[in-house]
């Protein structure tokens, strides 16, 4: 019940497509949805984050749809571009800003957007 | 603005050993949790900080430890050092209070046990 999981594993993309990563999660005490993006040798850097309340979130080429009912929720990146290539991760937490904040990962997605 | 720092950037320890990671969060930052990353089990959580506080704790055994001084700064300590503790240890940190933010995290400790 603790799990995210997060498909697909790997996604190659056309330069200016439009790459979809999704993630499921079955604990409804889940309240927050963070997205993040990792390069080669440095840590993850939060991209978006998502409430339960809202289903739609959008910041510049990146958005994230959220499904309450079906417990699901993508990341769109628009126009992809070559310098996206990294991997994501999306993450959820149970209870967040209260007493913890402990990230529960998805497996990640190996991203390649050919020029 | 500084980011989160950890220290060492690379570290090559013998099965057995002990070693001890450090963590400098972002100046004003109360939270500071640290998660482990590999290759076959991905991001885990291993513990959490606040005010010098642990509020949360991951499945790991007890030779993971941590603790958080009075200016925010965490060290996580692991005892008794397995193969299998070879890993990418990651912190991150967060201002803990309203209005929420995301983690920040560091570029990670890369630990070989050999």
């Amino acid at each position: 019940q603790q799990q995210v999981k997060q498909s697909p594993q790997s996604l190659i993309v056309q330069k200016g497509g439009i790459s979809i990563i999704n993630c499921a999660y079955e604990n409804t005490a889940f309240d927050y949805f963070p997205w993040y993006q990792q390069f080669p040798g440095k840590g993850p850097a939060l991209l978006i984050a998502i409430r339960p309340d809202v289903s739609e979130k959008k910041e510049g080429r990146f958005t994230i749809s959220f499904n309450k009912s079906a417990k699901q929720f993508s990341l769109h990146i628009m126009d992809s571009q070559p310098g996206d290539s990294a991997t994501y991760f999306c993450a959820a937490s149970p209870n967040y800003g209260g007493a913890t904040n402990k990230l529960i990962f998805g497996t990640g997605t190996l991203l390649a957007v050919q020029p | 603005k500084a980011g989160v720092t950890q220290t060492p950037r690379y570290l090559i320890k013998t099965r057995g050993q002990q070693v001890t990671l450090s963590c400098s969060p972002i100046s004003g930052h109360r939270s500071v949790s640290w998660y482990q990353q590999t290759p076959g089990q991905g991001l885990q959580f291993l513990f959490e900080y606040f005010s010098e506080t642990q509020r949360n704790k991951g499945n790991f055994p007890g030779r993971f430890s941590g603790r958080q001084f009075s200016n925010s700064r965490s060290e996580m300590n692991v005892s008794t050092l397995e193969l299998g503790d070879s890993a990418l240890y990651l912190c991150a940190s967060m201002r803990g209070g309203p209005p929420l933010s995301g983690y920040t995290f560091g570029s990670g400790t890369r630990l070989t046990v050999v």
